[in-house]
């Protein structure tokens, strides 16, 4: 089955750029979704198809894919972004949705 | 304003049965796919399914295979998961989320339904 890896964990000054990886077998050929998850709510989409915002989402947060590596940056990190960020991708070959094991942003 | 919105809190006794709802407001239920999502304590996400809600076709994970069931009740704009042989590590929050097809992503969801498991 295919296999998205974050790394668990990233930690970010204030006013700093967050770069969350996600890599994957040539990832770059695959649709990469992004979602914003904080403590004790539900995840909600940051990112859709590899760099597109939904609505409401600031510029300062954007995505690109390419080749083994699709990435979130965030750039004037504050510290509302501290939050858990999974990428997503649909595996077509087996038919199923895929999620990264999520990066804990943290915020120093 | 689109909402989903999930049945309360279930605690089960390991081998049994647990069924969630998930209520969808504010569009047409069957436009969209419904996805079921849950999370372990402390743990990531983790995919078990869909359901088309215009014809009831479903995509299962293949861990939960044979052991989940989605189905759905377009007259009341609801989708419902049902999970047996719960063990503990069936704990977990289950969450629904929309899905315009074939966007392959999920725009909506709902805030969750924990599960407990315990004897």
């Amino acid at each position: 089955s295919y296999v998205l890896t974050q790394p668990p964990s990233l930690s970010v000054a204030p006013g700093k750029t967050a770069s969350i990886t996600c890599g994957g077998n040539n990832v770059g050929s695959k649709s990469v979704h992004w979602y914003q998850q904080k403590p004790g709510q539900a995840p909600a989409l940051v990112i859709h198809s590899d760099r597109d915002r939904p609505s409401g989402i600031p510029e300062r947060v954007s995505a690109s894919n390419s080749e083994n590596t699709a990435t979130l940056t965030i750039s004037r990190v504050e510290a509302g972004d501290e939050a858990d960020y999974y990428c997503q991708v649909w595996d077509y070959s087996s038919d199923h949705l895929v999620f990264g094991g999520g990066t804990k942003l943290t915020v120093l | 304003q689109v909402h989903l919105v999930q049945s309360g809190a279930e605690v089960k006794k390991p081998g049994a049965s647990v069924k969630v709802s998930c209520r969808a407001s504010g569009y047409t239920f069957t436009d969209y796919y419904i996805h079921w999502v849950r999370q372990a304590p402390g743990q990531g996400l983790e995919w078990l399914g869909w359901i088309n809600p215009n014809n009831g076709f479903t995509n299962y994970a293949q861990k939960f295979q044979g052991r989940v069931t989605l189905t759905r009740d377009t007259s009341i704009s609801t989708a419902y998961m049902e999970l047996r042989g719960l063990t503990s590590d069936d704990s977990a929050v289950f969450f629904c989320a929309r899905e315009l097809f074939p966007t392959n992503y999920m725009d909506v969801w709902a805030s969750g339904t924990t599960v407990t498991v315990s004897s």
